[in-house]
């Protein structure tokens, strides 16, 4: 069983619409929590931290964790083209890190 | 882009050859990251340092060897490289006090013919 599972997508909403992204994992002992979006031929950028159950808000992005449920997801309201990327959910237990295989999200203008 | 610079940024080599890859950072940051990227497996942790000389191994460390004997720099080595190892090579930055949250840099396309 994988650390991280995301489902690959792809997914694609129309602009404006909201983006929903979900990722599970395995460890109970996962102590902070990540989302990263990667453009096509870049390297991942950070977009969220997350490490207490409920919610956090950063502008158009919310990341929700439930610990019980071992699940972290990431909404993006209000979608625009340029949010088309794949997202990298990421955790670290202890002093490893482990990544999702990222989901593909595409916003049709 | 947290001051982190990748050399080379692309390299091609033969079965065999040892490979170094580097990763140089500007701003005295006390942890480092090195990962590979592949389809099908995402992001997968190599090595990672905590200090100067204070190395560690992550999930796929077999075949890799690290070094750190400055705080700017931190070296990826491939001592025989082999096919399995062509790869996107990415490193990482911690920012001290904001629990482990990571910054990339631009990345190695490393190719092994």
């Amino acid at each position: 069983q994988k650390e991280v599972e995301q489902n690959s997508g792809p997914l694609s909403v129309p602009e404006g619409a909201i983006a929903s992204l979900n990722c599970t994992y395995s460890d109970r002992g996962s102590q902070s929590f990540f989302w990263y979006r990667q453009y096509s031929g870049k390297s991942p950028e950070l977009i969220m931290s997350i490490y207490s159950n409920g919610d956090k808000e950063d502008g158009r992005f919310t990341a929700q964790l439930n610990k019980a449920s071992q699940y972290v997801s990431l909404l993006i309201r209000d979608s625009q083209p340029s949010d088309s990327a794949t997202y990298l959910c990421a955790l670290n237990t202890g002093n490893q890190f482990y990544f999702g295989t990222g989901t593909s999200l595409t916003v049709i203008p | 882009d947290a001051g982190i610079t990748q050399s080379p940024r692309h390299k091609v080599t033969e079965t065999g050859t040892p490979v170094t890859l580097r990763c140089h950072q500007t701003e005295n940051h006390r942890y480092m990251y090195w990962y590979r990227q592949d389809p099908g497996h995402g992001l997968r942790l190599i090595h990672y340092s905590y200090g100067v000389k204070d190395t560690d191994k992550g999930e796929v460390s077999d075949g890799y060897s690290v070094s750190r004997s400055k705080t700017e720099d931190f070296l990826l080595t491939l001592e025989s490289a082999t096919s399995s190892q062509t790869s996107v090579y990415f490193c990482a930055i911690s920012l001290a006090g904001r629990s482990y949250e990571q910054y990339f840099g631009p990345g190695t396309r490393l190719t092994v013919t």
